[in-house]
């Protein structure tokens, strides 16, 4: 168990349609990635919130947006799905308030499947 | 981030020791080699990282070369349970530094019995 809680675990919507994907850090963390993986593909990275704010962006398309709450819980919004945005996707955090240590560690993923 | 060149895949006999090797010759001096691998659809799992030591652990050992250019993650004795993916990293471990881990292809290491 990594520490990071992802919810829900699996997720069947219409193309068209809006979902919200829910990552709990590891306590303490302050950092969280958001990750696509779609079948048979690499990890591709979507963003990257530190402390509230946003500190690196990936291939996140517009139709996607995350944010990070002041609880240091994040959410990835994904609109107007489209076939092809099926695909697992993970959240990680890293960096805990107390240590320097910087590995980041990935929540057990979210298989999101768009019919 | 510095690019990665792993073997796409590798077998190995389980009881024995699996050394998967990382080609990183561009790796600038502030950046560390992290580890990583993704068994089946799972969340990637997090391994070893280091600078220029070697570094050991409970789960296993990276051996990182004097010029930096390469490093070896071995497995020393291999069970079915650690066939995956695995995945070399380097990027710079700083605090609140704004970079992510790229991922490449990874080498996938196949465990026979």
């Amino acid at each position: 168990d990594s520490g990071v809680t992802q919810t829900p675990k699996h997720l069947i919507t219409a193309t068209g349609q809006r979902v919200t994907l829910r990552c709990s850090p590891r306590s303490g963390d302050l950092s969280v990635y958001w990750y696509q993986q779609s079948l048979d593909q690499g990890l591709q990275f979507l963003i990257q919130y530190y402390n509230g704010e946003e500190r690196a962006k990936g291939n996140i398309l517009e139709r996607f947006s995350a944010q990070q709450f002041p609880d240091l819980h994040s959410e990835l919004n994904l609109s107007s799905l489209e076939l092809g945005d099926s695909a697992l996707y993970f959240c990680a955090s890293s960096v805990g308030q107390a240590t320097l240590s910087t590995e980041a560690f990935f929540g057990q993923g979210t298989r999101l499947t768009v019919v | 981030d510095a690019k990665t060149t792993q073997p796409t895949s590798m077998d190995c006999a389980e009881g024995r020791a699996a050394n998967l090797p990382c080609n990183h010759s561009t790796i600038s001096g502030n950046e560390y080699v992290y580890w990583y691998r993704q068994i089946h659809s799972q969340g990637p799992q997090y391994i070893i990282h280091g600078l220029k030591n070697n570094e050991t652990n409970e789960m296993a050992s990276l051996i990182i070369t004097e010029d930096r250019k390469s490093s070896t993650l071995i497995l020393p004795h291999a069970t079915l349970r650690d066939t995956a993916v695995y995945y070399c990293i380097v990027r710079v471990a700083a605090f609140n530094y704004g970079q992510n881990f790229v991922f490449g292809p990874g080498t996938r290491l196949s465990v026979l019995p």
